[in-house]
């Protein structure tokens, strides 16, 4: 059974850091894996999805990579901000339509 | 863009009401997922359906059911709510053809009284 971890579970960084947050997971036998952003009381927002076959996605100051040999995937922030302040989890997919989710990184970014 | 409406931000609901939490996804969608997250458990899948009129439960099925009639539609049933079923309830949609992403709605937030 497919286990996706998230550490840490809590980060509090100043602005303008670049900072990375990571996702590992226990079965290499994936399909894809999306990066989500969660504000508090509201839905996930979806970041990027890497599939299996690539090794990284962009989209503007956020950077995922994908390394399924060894179990992981990183978000990468760069230049963070106050608004950058949430939940991010990652959701890996394997052979079924029920993706795992890991239980988040929450993300405080003070001015 | 893919969009994912659950028909209520929040909503309070007493004890033994019977409870309808709807889902309406706008691009064609084969699968709907209906999911609850609390404090310390994360997200937790309750029901799924891979498309119109089937379902499968996911790992808390207890004490809800649903419905999918038509494909854009679907519907989460607390059959007589209880206090335990106070959460945030999330709905997801994914193409099935081809391995995209999941789309989530806004949210949910059900209070029993």
């Amino acid at each position: 059974k497919q286990e996706v971890t998230q550490i840490p579970a809590a980060l509090s960084v100043p602005e303008g850091e670049n900072l990375v947050l990571n996702c590992s997971f226990t079965d290499s036998a994936i399909y894809n894996l999306q990066w989500f952003r969660q504000d508090p009381g509201k839905g996930l927002t979806s970041l990027l999805l890497i599939q299996s076959s690539q090794r990284e996605q962009t989209s503007g100051r956020l950077n995922a990579s994908l390394d399924k040999s060894s179990g992981r995937s990183t978000l990468y922030i760069a230049a963070s901000q106050p608004g950058d302040s949430a939940t991010y989890l990652c959701a890996v997919r394997g052979g079924s339509y029920i993706p795992t989710f890991g239980r988040g990184t929450s993300l405080i970014v003070h001015p | 863009d893919v969009k994912v409406t659950q028909s209520s931000r929040y909503l309070v609901k007493r004890t033994g009401e019977k409870v309808f939490l709807e889902c309406v996804q706008d691009m064609d969608h084969e699968n709907m997922f209906w999911y609850r997250q609390d404090p310390g458990l994360g997200l937790r899948l309750i029901y799924f359906s891979y498309d119109v009129k089937m379902k499968e439960k996911g790992d808390i099925p207890e004490g809800y059911s649903v419905s999918r009639e038509k494909k854009e539609r679907f519907s989460l049933i607390l059959e007589s709510a209880s206090t335990n079923q106070t959460s945030m309830y999330l709905c997801a949609s994914r193409s099935a053809g081809g391995n995209y992403g999941y789309t989530f709605g806004s949210g949910t937030r059900l209070t029993v009284v």
